[in-house]
């Protein structure tokens, strides 16, 4: 059962413009989001959280917007790079307790083309 | 360096072989946790282990897999018996302390095992 769900398993965007990365997930209870970031034969990375008390959180070139009515979260990245061209997973968990209570979606292929 | 250290990069093994696989974390990191990750599938918890004790081992297979964290040493993740079905990456994460959100994880680059 996927509880957190990247339904666009890749995206490509010409390097300058925006891109937006969704990810839905199934569980109400769900507060924390993570964004992590993995490049091929490398581990993920972090990038970027949010936690439901807010509905924005900005660092730098990335945003994270989240919409728990809807039960969905958006990474935007602007202006796009081709240093950015990964794989972004979106994470989620019901606490703040340890990572076993995180759930990983499947992840989208990000191309930011030159 | 600082990072969490996974080895073997690559192991391939003969099904009924076992697989041993070892992750030093990040310095200063006491949680560690495994995860495997399939091909076109996200990163599926396998187990949550701290300094000579297992916390969680729900996302473990019952048989054949097993893990521990010595005091000394790195973590093993030791796979048994090895069947096709095993062959996927391996990543272990490590974090300083126990909240997810609060303290990321660090993941080393994972070992990629292919049972033929």
């Amino acid at each position: 059962d996927q509880q957190v769900k990247q339904n666009s398993p890749s995206l490509s965007v010409q390097e300058g413009r925006i891109s937006i990365l969704n990810c839905d997930y199934t569980n109400s209870m769900f507060d924390y989001f993570l964004w992590y970031k993995k490049y091929p034969a490398e581990g993920p990375t972090f990038l970027i959280s949010i936690s439901s008390i807010k509905d924005k959180n900005e660092d730098g070139r990335f945003t994270v917007f989240l919409n728990k009515s809807a039960k969905h979260l958006s990474l935007h990245i602007v202006p796009s790079q081709p240093g950015d061209s990964a794989v972004y997973f979106c994470a989620a968990s019901a606490d703040q307790t340890g990572a076993n209570n995180l759930f990983f979606g499947t992840g989208t292929r990000l191309t930011v083309i030159p | 360096n600082a990072g969490v250290m996974q080895n073997p990069r690559h192991l391939v093994r003969r099904r009924g072989q076992e697989a041993r696989l070892r992750c030093s974390p990040m310095k200063g990191h006491s949680h560690v946790y495994w995860y495997r990750q399939l091909p076109e599938e996200g990163l599926k918890f396998m187990v949550y282990l701290q300094k000579e004790n297992i916390i969680d081992e729900s996302g473990m297979p019952k048989e054949r897999f097993s893990a521990e964290f010595p005091k000394e040493g790195p973590s093993i993740l030791r796979i048994q018996q090895v069947v096709r079905g095993d062959s996927a990456a391996y990543f272990c994460a490590s974090s300083q302390d126990r909240s997810a959100y609060n303290s990321p994880l660090h993941f080393g680059n994972g070992t990629r095992l292919t049972v033929t």
